[in-house]
């Protein structure tokens, strides 16, 4: 059962356009999301993320929106460019006590901005 | 960089070998966490140690074991290998609450494992 789920699986954007990601999470337990970026060959690098006491986080052209009660989180990206083309991947986990707990991953974005 | 280190990058061996993959976590993390990636079943936890000790498994196959040594390096071990397991072999750390933002799964490089 795939505790995270997200959509689209592509998406294409063209530069200067917002691109944006959607993850739905059923377990209420989960008080940590992150969104991973991973380019080819690479191992995924985490990008933002956020606890369910913050509607909104923002950092550069990076914005997650994060809905508690209907259990959804969302990346956008603002002024996408052709340097953000990789596969996104949300995440959701649970902190207890001073460990962070396995990453449930959704099956992953992959973004092509066209230039 | 993340700052975590994985060995070998490549690995190329044959159906029923053994292989050793080695994580070699952040400076000051005591967490480190193990997941496969492949095409049809995206990324997968394996296993959760905390300085030292087992703290989770998830879907981790009977031929697959790891462990974590006294200077917190982690070995995953698979056996008797088939075709499925040709995967990415990603470890992650995360810090201890004193030693910075404890929040923060950061991966390494990866494991390509390839079985013919």
């Amino acid at each position: 059962q795939q505790q995270v789920k997200q959509s689209p699986q592509s998406l294409i954007v063209q530069k200067g356009g917002i691109s944006i990601i959607n993850c739905a999470y059923e377990n209420t337990a989960f008080d940590y999301f992150p969104w991973y970026q991973q380019f080819p060959g690479k191992g995924p690098a985490l990008l933002i993320a956020i606890r369910p006491d913050v509607s909104e986080k923002k950092e550069g052209r990076f914005t997650i929106s994060f809905n508690k009660s209907a259990k959804q989180f969302s990346l956008h990206i603002m002024d996408s460019q052709p340097g953000d083309s990789a596969t996104y991947f949300c995440a959701a986990s649970s902190i207890r006590g001073s460990t962070l707990g396995r990453l449930y991953f959704g099956r992953g974005t992959q973004l092509t901005v066209w230039p | 960089d993340s700052g975590v280190t994985q060995t070998p990058k490549h690995l190329i061996t044959a159906t029923g070998q053994r292989v050793t993959l080695r994580c070699s976590p952040r400076s000051g993390d005591l967490s480190v966490y193990w997941y496969q990636q492949s095409l049809d079943q995206g990324l997968q936890f394996l296993i959760h140690y905390y300085n030292g000790e087992e703290r989770a498994k998830g879907n981790i196959l009977e031929r697959f074991s790891a462990q974590q040594f006294p200077d917190l390096h982690s070995e995953l071990n698979l056996s008797s290998l088939e075709l499925g397991d040709s995967a990415l072999y990603f470890c992650a750390s995360s810090a201890y609450p004193s030693g910075g933002p404890k929040e923060t799964q950061y991966f390494g490089p990866g494991t390509r494992l390839l079985v013919l």
